[in-house]
């Protein structure tokens, strides 16, 4: 267990709707990373938060967005959803900006 | 662009057997992480190693970062190390973006 929770473990939803997608980071870290991971485009980098702000923007469509909050934990908001965004959705965290990230047990979305 | 190679994409192993995994990437890094994706999706911190030697019971890694790749060893494989390894670069000039390689999938036969 890496310390880092994650939920729900599993969402089913119809095309164009909006779902929310919730992060715990472990204890004492600061930054929260979002990743996706789909069988066409491997695992890729959405976006990094520290402590509150955002700090590095990797591969997210505008139809995503993503706040950490004063407790720390962080969301991902996923609207007007297509079929291709059907994947498996990680977070991790880390203490500060330059170290070893510990990654939840993931979101598996199915969009219908 | 900023590229991440690793290789092999696919390996099958003989239970006990010895193996290793390699990672290229196109510039200096900043962080450099090993992981594995378990059967379950699961994905497990191996290594954090933007530099040197670790090791880590039968696993241990190596990054040569003035060469531009790093390096996995699996000693005497166990059916439990089946999965997808990753390595995972954050370069100097990404601005902190995190790439990760496409994997190599080992799967260990008894």
């Amino acid at each position: 267990d890496s310390g880092v929770t994650q939920t729900p473990k599993h969402l089913i939803t119809a095309t164009g709707q909006r779902v929310t997608l919730r992060c715990s980071p472990r204890s004492g870290d600061l930054s929260v990373y979002w990743y996706q991971q789909s069988l066409d485009q491997g695992l890729q980098f959405l976006i990094q938060y520290y402590n509150g702000e955002e700090r590095a923007k990797g591969n997210i469509l505008e139809r995503f967005s993503a706040q950490q909050f004063p407790d720390l934990h962080s969301e991902l908001n996923l609207s007007s959803l297509e079929l291709g965004d059907s994947a498996l959705y990680f977070c991790a965290s880390s203490p500060g900006t330059s170290y070893e990230q510990y990654f939840g047990p993931g979101t598996r979305l199915t969009v219908t | 662009g900023i590229q991440v190679e690793q290789s092999p994409p696919d390996l099958i192993l003989q239970e006990g057997a010895n193996s290793t995994l390699r990672c290229n990437f196109s510039d200096s890094v900043n962080n450099l992480q090993w992981f594995h994706q378990n059967p379950w999706g699961q994905l497990i911190n191996l290594f954090y190693i933007p530099s040197g030697t670790k090791q880590n019971g039968r696993l241990s890694a190596t990054t040569v970062a003035t060469e531009r790749y790093s390096l996995l060893y699996i000693s005497s494989s166990q059916t439990t190390d089946s999965g997808v390894y990753f390595c995972a670069v954050v370069m100097k000039t990404s601005y902190d973006k995190v790439i990760f390689g496409p994997g190599t999938s080992l799967s260990v036969i008894p």
